[in-house]
């Protein structure tokens, strides 16, 4: 089972900053990266797959990068309403489907 | 406009059965997998099941592998989760997701319901 740990654990950012969040895989998994987004109460929506390719109606604020073992989530102004749990996600070597912890994104 | 709803979440005693059910609508539900994903009280998403679109393939996680059995019925357009055996820790909120793609292997979780909430506890 690959392990998928993520970083920070919380992430203290003023509105119009920028907030960069890690994960990083226990073995390759290419780039079958997935990022979600979960509000408080709401279920998770969809934010990019394959690393890099953003879902459909995700705003360009929204990046990720990273191949192998590394990767990276970047919001390059932050917004109110993206205050919020990221979590990654691997789904290169399935089952099973495996998540990280979260990073919970804050107002500083 | 892709819409999931989960119903059957409810308190059960340790050791009883529940049926999760999830009504979809807005897509060609026979086409596509099918997940379920749990997350309890206050902590992280834990992948649960998967279904290929054929019923072809299944997959579950260790965790509830003997217990638990994903179906659907592709002409109701309703997933299922079938239960039994529950455990305290199997205490969170279920949430139906649609994959991607139609055979569950190598896809991303592209819609999500809200959840339904199972309690075990005595």
């Amino acid at each position: 089972e690959i392990v998928m740990t993520q970083s920070p654990a919380t992430l203290s950012v003023s509105p119009g900053e920028r907030a960069t969040l890690s994960c990083r895989a226990s073995q390759s998994i290419s780039t079958k990266l997935a990022w979600y987004q979960q509000k408080a109460g709401q279920a998770p929506r969809l934010l990019i797959s394959g690393a890099s390719t953003r879902a459909t109606g995700i705003p360009a604020r929204f990046s990720g990068s990273g191949s192998g073992t590394e990767f990276t989530l970047t919001i390059s102004s932050l917004q109110s309403e993206d205050f919020a749990v990221y979590y990654c996600q691997q789904y290169d070597n399935l089952p099973p489907w495996t998540f990280g912890q979260g990073t919970k994104v804050e107002i500083e | 406009e892709v819409q999931l709803l989960e119903s059957g979440g409810d308190l059960v005693q340790p050791g009883g059965s529940l049926r999760l059910s999830c009504a979809a609508s807005g897509f060609t539900f026979s086409t596509y997998a099918m997940t379920w994903v749990r997350q309890a009280p206050g902590k992280g998403l834990e992948w649960v099941s998967s279904i290929g679109g054929s019923v072809s393939r299944t997959d579950y996680a260790d965790s509830v592998k003997g217990r638990f059995t994903i179906s659907r019925d592709n002409s109701k357009n309703t997933l299922n989760l079938q239960m039994n055996s529950l455990r305290v820790e199997d205490t969170a909120i279920y949430y139906c997701a649609k994959n991607s793609g139609t055979i569950a292997v190598r896809e991303v979780f592209d819609s999500w319901g809200q959840g339904t909430l199972v309690t075990v506890s005595s």
